[in-house]
């Protein structure tokens, strides 16, 4: 778990905070992704990044907000959350092919930032 | 549109005993193919990966999967099971026109006991 990092692996925040999220992966990819992992749900991708471009937004609420200043780095801003937020995030990293791959390659998860919002 | 279902939410084994983990899937063209696992509190760590070539694709901590087309199933397989096996473990594909996703399955819990 060492080729990507999150910080914080625990996060309490009430609903009128604003927090952010982060990952930085050491593995020289440069596509990155941000899932959202809840009880009894299947992982849900949230956000992608390929060489720091937004490439999908799966209509996600206006209360996240993504940055991706580059390839290693990834953040997660949060602001007036839900209880229905809570959950584990996930970041990933993967290499990208672009045109010439057509396909995402393995990706290669953080260990997740466990997030409870009172 | 792509998918992936793991018909069984949890499995049941007993330790030295042969494990399958099943997954099949639906994709347009030629899919690849990936089983993680995760242990509490944790992400999901790589296993293996199926892309091309020999159907039987051997991972990580003595898992193997075989890829099968005409039944566009993958599933998980280990010839002995060890306790610390227990974990849940997601299939995942990516192709057809989303090619940027990992389809994830919903996860099968693998209890393997003393």
């Amino acid at each position: 778990e060492t080729g990507v990092t999150q910080t914080p692996r625990h996060l309490v925040m009430g609903m009128t905070n604003k927090k952010s999220l982060k990952c930085e992966q050491h593995l020289g990819h440069n596509a990155m992704y941000w899932y959202k992992q809840s009880a009894k749900k299947p992982l849900e991708l949230m956000f992608v990044y390929s060489l720091e471009e937004r490439v999908e937004n799966n209509s996600v609420p206006s209360r996240f907000s993504p940055e991706c200043p580059n390839s290693s780095h990834l953040f997660l801003h949060l602001h007036t959350l839900q209880p229905e937020d809570s959950a584990l995030y996930l970041c990933a990293s993967s290499q990208d092919r672009g045109i010439l791959g057509q396909r995402t390659d393995t990706q290669y998860f953080g260990p997740g930032t466990r997030l409870t919002v009172l | 549109a792509q998918s992936v279902a793991q018909p069984e939410d949890q499995v049941n084994v007993a330790e030295g005993n042969p494990l399958t983990v099943k997954c099949t899937y639906s994709v347009s063209g030629n899919p690849y193919l990936f089983w993680y696992v995760q242990y509490p509190n944790r992400g999901l760590q790589f296993l293996l990966k199926y892309i091309t070539g020999d159907n039987l694709v051997k991972g990580s901590y003595g898992f193997e999967a075989e890829f099968n087309k005409s039944q566009t199933s993958f599933h998980l397989k280990k010839p002995s099971a060890l306790v610390s096996d227990s974990a849940l473990y997601f299939c995942a594909v990516s192709g057809g026109d989303s090619s940027y996703k990992l389809i994830f399955g919903s996860g099968t819990r693998l209890l393997v006991r003393p």
